[in-house]
């Protein structure tokens, strides 16, 4: 069964950056996917990239194309996602998912984008 | 960027009523299309996997069905515990989008 234990949650300025981490235990980190994944309050589920640790490669949403840097580690089974230039509208949970059909989900660090 | 337009956005069932949601994609998807489920306060959890398959644990009133760009979800007996939000979401050409969400209540 794999889990999924996010850092915890962050309160940011404007402008700045935050990098979320995610480490994975009790599967096979390198060969799937991770995605990460935010939702600002009441709102819906936003897919913002995914990254295949073997292969070290990641894609991203149009949205966050430029602003948004996913990468991992395969020698710590652990999955980053660092999002710069943050605006309040940036305010979300954010969640990282293992697995093509996004099938396990971490327990979503918020953050918060405030002055 | 593919788009999925999610119908109804709310419901109000009743227990044991049958519950259909439905999900259109902007272009041809073939079967990559999965559901999930959110409660308050919780992670999403998947349920259906390439439109029609159940995941594992899942119970057997969740089904989905639908090819191409129409797909539908369906609740066939209403439990109280089944009271969340749901959405769908599409896997096409590495990317990924998310219907807008169909918040499900108890009549």
């Amino acid at each position: 069964q794999v889990q999924l234990v996010q850092s915890g949650a962050e309160v940011k300025k404007p402008g700045s950056s935050v990098k979320v981490s995610c480490k994975a235990s009790g599967g096979t980190f390198s060969s799937y996917t991770i995605s990460w994944v935010r939702q600002a309050p009441g709102q819906g589920l936003e897919w913002m990239g995914r990254i295949i640790p073997i292969l070290g490669i990641a894609n991203y949403a149009q949205k966050f194309q430029g602003r948004v840097t996913i990468t991992a580690d395969k020698s710590t089974s652990t999955a980053y996602m660092e999002l710069s230039s943050l605006r309040s509208e940036d305010t979300a949970v954010y969640y990282c998912v293992y697995g093509d059909h996004l099938g396990y989900w971490g327990q979503g660090t918020l953050v918060t984008v405030s002055s | 960027d593919i788009q999925m337009t999610q119908s109804p956005s709310s419901l109000s069932a009743s227990v044991g009523d049958r519950v259909t949601i439905t999900c259109q994609a902007s272009q041809d998807i073939s079967n990559y299309l999965n559901w999930y489920q959110q409660k308050p306060g919780k992670a999403p959890k998947l349920l259906i996997y390439d439109a029609s398959n159940l995941e594992t644990g899942v119970p057997s009133r969740f089904s989905g069905s639908g090819s191409g760009t129409d797909f539908t979800f369906t609740i066939s007996s209403l439990q109280p515990e089944d009271i969340a939000t749901y959405y769908c979401q599409q896997y096409d050409n590495l990317m990924y989008t998310f219907g807008q969400g169909t918040k499900l209540e108890i009549k």
